[in-house]
């Protein structure tokens, strides 16, 4: 079975502070995604890399940025949090030219 | 790529079948219809994908119209453990791109 790994279920961290979320899949897939879900705003598309070193922007980049060094691994980073930075964050991946995707079990992140 | 248009929220008694409607009345002929699942407090879960056929797995069957505009997801006897927002989403098998989620259907089994 497929795995993605998120390496924090519940973290709290304090204003200003870098938040480095880490993932990692165990299916030699080429691409990984972060996505951020809201109450009342869904599932929204942060970053995502169909190849390693390779980064493209989704719907709410703002705010982060992300690290593709190895293929299996995918990092969300959040140079200076903020409060409207808390939420649950999703990593998943999948194949090249594939939709369907793997999704990890979440991060709960707090920032106080 | 085609939007998808859901209802916010459909109940369904356990043990019954659930049917789940989808419409997509702007696909085109390359893109498929992908159905996932995400449970309270987990990451969505793939549920099955089709491009014109129906199609049935071990979770569901997905009923595809023929002109495609719009496609059901059966879910043949469900149970409170299928209580969960149910998101259909139109798109391209293409590299370089991702999947956006909608809002979804919030399905409500009960006893």
């Amino acid at each position: 079975d497929v795995k993605v790994t998120q390496s924090s279920r519940y973290l709290v961290k304090r204003t200003g502070e870098k938040v480095f979320l880490e993932c990692v899949q165990d299916m030699d897939h080429e691409n990984m995604f972060w996505y951020r879900q809201d109450p009342g705003l869904g599932l929204r598309l942060i970053y995502f890399s169909y190849d390693v070193k390779m980064k493209e922007k989704g719907d709410i980049p703002e705010g982060y940025s992300v690290s593709r060094e190895k293929k299996e691994r995918f990092s969300l980073i959040l140079e200076s949090a903020s409060t409207n930075q808390t939420s649950m964050y999703l990593c998943a991946s999948s194949r090249t030219g594939r939709n369907t995707i793997y999704f990890g079990e979440g991060s709960w992140l707090t920032v106080v | 790529d085609a939007k998808t248009t859901q209802p916010p929220s459909m109940d369904c008694a356990e043990g019954r079948a659930a049917n789940l409607p989808c419409n997509h009345s702007t696909i085109s002929g390359n893109e498929y219809v992908y159905w996932y699942r995400q449970i309270h407090s987990q990451g969505p879960q793939y549920i099955i994908h089709g491009l014109k056929n129906n199609e049935t797995n071990e979770m569901a069957s997905l009923i595809i119209t023929e002109d495609r505009k719009s496609s059901t997801l059966i879910l043949p006897h469900a149970t409170l453990r299928d209580t969960a927002v149910y998101y259909c989403i139109v798109r391209r098998n293409q590299a370089g791109t991702a999947l956006i989620f909608g809002k979804g259907t919030t399905l409500s089994v009960s006893s």
